[in-house]
């Protein structure tokens, strides 16, 4: 079945370097897409969203790019912080047209920032 | 504003008993879901309501009865718990299907 994918599951990262998350779609319906961050014993809460009539959208220290072409997704987080330690999952869902909401994640990919 | 709130936050049953995942929302947004967290498995969808009265499958419904008779509760049933039912729940809600979701805290159930 159709589902989305992420390429890395670990990264670790020093800290101040920049960090690169990356995901794969495969529903070629998919026109709107998230990003989520999960600590430990919380709830994802909502990192950055962008739909797919945009490439490229930033928000505080983080960036997410998207690739229709290769249906890929990625998060960039600027000089990363110990507090950006966390579980990060994309997620995709069809945001127009039809009944269904089906907001499908990936697996998650852990990172792990040193100091 | 609270935002989602799921309780318990920490459920032990036994094989066969039933019981009620509370969930509530403050925003009122007409779209809920039910999630499972399991290790390596991601969040996979349970049931989703997409207002009062209206709700639907989504990717693992078996085991689990839903309903939405106000817009601010949506509540998840454990029919007869069983062992393959351990996991984390996350309740969450979002304005529409274009906009984010909002999730809770989570309930951490085990079936022994």
């Amino acid at each position: 079945g159709e589902s989305v994918g992420l390429h890395l599951p670990t990264l670790s990262v020093q800290e101040g370097d920049n960090s690169i998350i990356n995901c794969a779609y495969s529903n070629s319906a998919s026109d709107y897409f998230i990003w989520y961050k999960q600590e430990s014993g919380k709830g994802p809460q909502f990192i950055i969203d962008i739909r797919s009539n945009m490439d490229k959208r930033q928000g505080q220290r983080v960036t997410v790019l998207l690739n229709k072409t290769v249906k890929h997704l990625s998060l960039q987080i600027a000089a990363t912080q110990p507090g950006d330690s966390a579980v990060y999952f994309c997620a995709e869902n069809i945001a127009s047209g039809g009944s269904n909401y089906k907001l499908t994640f990936g697996k998650g990919t852990l990172l792990t920032v040193n100091p | 504003n609270a935002g989602v709130t799921q309780t318990p936050k920490f459920q032990v049953l036994k094989t066969g008993q039933s019981m009620t995942l509370q969930c509530a929302q403050d925003m009122n947004h007409e779209y809920m879901s039910w999630y499972r967290q399991d290790p390596g498995m991601g969040l996979r969808l349970i049931h989703y309501s997409v207002g009062a009265g209206i709700t639907d499958q989504g990717e693992v419904p078996n085991g689990y009865n839903v309903s939405r008779s106000t817009t601010e509760d949506f509540p998840l049933r454990l029919l007869s718990a069983a062992p393959s039912q351990t996991s984390v729940y996350f309740c969450a809600s979002s304005y529409d299907r274009g906009t984010e979701a909002f999730f809770g805290q989570g309930t951490r159930l085990t079936v022994v």
